[in-house]
């Protein structure tokens, strides 16, 4: 496709229940970045991977987090047992490769709102 | 502790009025920095990286190590320019971004 597509667009999910982000990096390209954007603040890093390895996930807020990139291509966050203070919006982002000459490429994100 | 900030929330100017976005930040070792952009309804896109040493609609930002400050500007804002500006930093362990909390632009004619 023409950039990342990120599915669903926007997912309203009742306290407890499970939900689960899908993320299609543009073809090709290696290394794959979930970020967390609550209300008014900027991005922050939630879990990297480089093709299917799962390089990072220091930014997994709890274990209820959970991301997966099984053959390298498509990846998906699922957040188990949300709450209230899960509400944000989960942009997907993609890069060629990594390092500072490679540009990523973000989603337009999929905005969860917990209730 | 990796750090970017952006100390204003919003800067509000006229149009044709020059522009600075600042923002400063904390790494230890050589930083990667970058200024991304988000106009309304659409996807966080990159602007420039310090890098390349680009202009890019006629904005640019200079890295200065002594102050720590990746300041982004323009000296005659535009309305189509207002946007959410986002000053990041990257990792150079896997690459990922650091950023601030953005700060919103709004030119008015």
């Amino acid at each position: 496709g023409a950039g990342v597509s990120q599915s669903p667009r926007y997912k309203v999910a009742k306290r407890g229940q499970d939900v689960a982000l899908r993320c299609d990096p543009i073809s090709g390209h290696v290394s794959l970045f979930w970020y967390q954007q609550a209300l008014g603040q900027g991005p922050e890093f939630l879990t990297y991977f480089q093709n299917e390895a799962q390089l990072d996930k220091s930014g997994l807020p709890s274990d209820r987090f959970f991301a997966e990139r099984p053959e390298g291509s498509v990846s998906t966050l699922k957040i188990q047992r949300t709450q209230q203070e899960d509400s944000a919006v989960y942009l997907c982002a993609s890069s060629l490769s990594g390092g500072a000459g490679n540009t990523i490429y973000f989603g337009e994100g999929s905005w969860l709102t917990v209730v | 502790a990796q750090r970017v900030t952006q100390p204003e929330k919003l800067l509000s100017v006229f149009k044709g009025a020059p522009v600075e976005l600042k923002c400063n930040y904390s790494y230890s070792g050589s930083p990667e920095l970058f200024w991304y952009v988000q106009y309304s309804r659409q996807r966080l896109q990159l602007l420039l990286r310090h890098i390349s040493r680009e202009s890019i609609k006629g904005f640019t930002a200079d890295l200065n190590k002594g102050e720590t400050s990746f300041h982004l500007k323009k000296p005659f804002a535009q309305e189509e320019d207002s946007a959410m500006y986002y000053c990041a930093l990257m990792d150079n362990q896997g690459g990922k971004l650091i950023f601030g909390q953005g700060t919103e632009l709004s030119v008015k004619p």
